[in-house]
């Protein structure tokens, strides 16, 4: 069965930074590339970041370039998320998702609150 | 960036059918997958490229794309269809996954 656990969400300041993780099973992880989207509360999904199976090809929404990285460890099966300068408008859940072109499979997510 | 723009809602009585459109420019060249999520719960692919539907998805969830527009159609649609619907497209001009705004589907 694949299953996709997110951690790493929590109470952030203004301004500072926090590390998410994805822990993957039930396929070989390092054959797929992967994803993180997030969603504001109420609001609708926005496509955050994309890593190939490698990690060789990376990309970024404009909204998060320059302050979030991307990051896989096959060995662990894990996927990662460094959030730096967090905004007010970084509050989401975020999701990991396995990408085939489409996002076949994803998290439950982990709830991000950037607040003084 | 490419955009992709659907209704914010749809309503629709049990037994009928729902369309659910999806705009964008020449969409009908891209491959279209769509999302439904429920209240509190991680989206769910119900159709990738175009028309395809996952093991599991019932038959009378169907996928189209046409010129400008693809459309998500849900037959005898069921109170438990009732959830927000997503688009989504690779953009290959800047390689970022695009997601629609959103449909929700309201069961009357």
């Amino acid at each position: 069965e694949v299953q996709l656990v997110e951690s790493g969400g929590g109470l952030v300041q203004p301004g500072g930074s926090l590390r998410l993780s994805c822990a993957v099973s039930g396929f070989t992880f390092s054959t797929y590339s992967m994803n993180w989207v997030r969603q504001a509360p109420g609001k609708g999904l926005e496509w955050v970041s994309y890593i190939s199976s490698t990690g060789g090809i990376i990309h970024y929404a404009d909204s998060v370039k320059g302050r979030f990285t991307i990051s896989r460890d096959n060995a662990k099966d894990s996927l990662y998320l460094q959030m730096n300068s967090l905004r007010d408008e970084d509050t989401a859940v975020y999701y990991c998702a396995r990408d085939t072109a489409d996002f076949d499979f994803w998290g439950q997510g982990t709830l991000v609150t950037v607040s003084s | 960036s490419y955009v992709l723009t659907q209704p914010p809602s749809v309503s629709v009585a049990p037994g009928k059918t729902a369309r659910i459109t999806c705009g964008g420019n020449n969409i009908a060249t891209k491959s279209v997958h769509w999302y439904q999520q429920k209240p509190g719960q991680a989206p769910v692919l119900v159709i990738y490229y175009d028309t395809d539907r996952p093991s599991g998805i019932p038959e009378r969830f169907s996928g189209s794309t046409s010129g400008n527009t693809a459309t998500l159609t849900i037959s005898r649609v069921e109170a438990g269809d009732e959830a927000d619907y997503y688009c989504q497209v690779w953009d290959s001009s800047s390689a970022h996954r695009v997601f629609g705004g959103g449909t929700e589907l309201t069961v009357l």
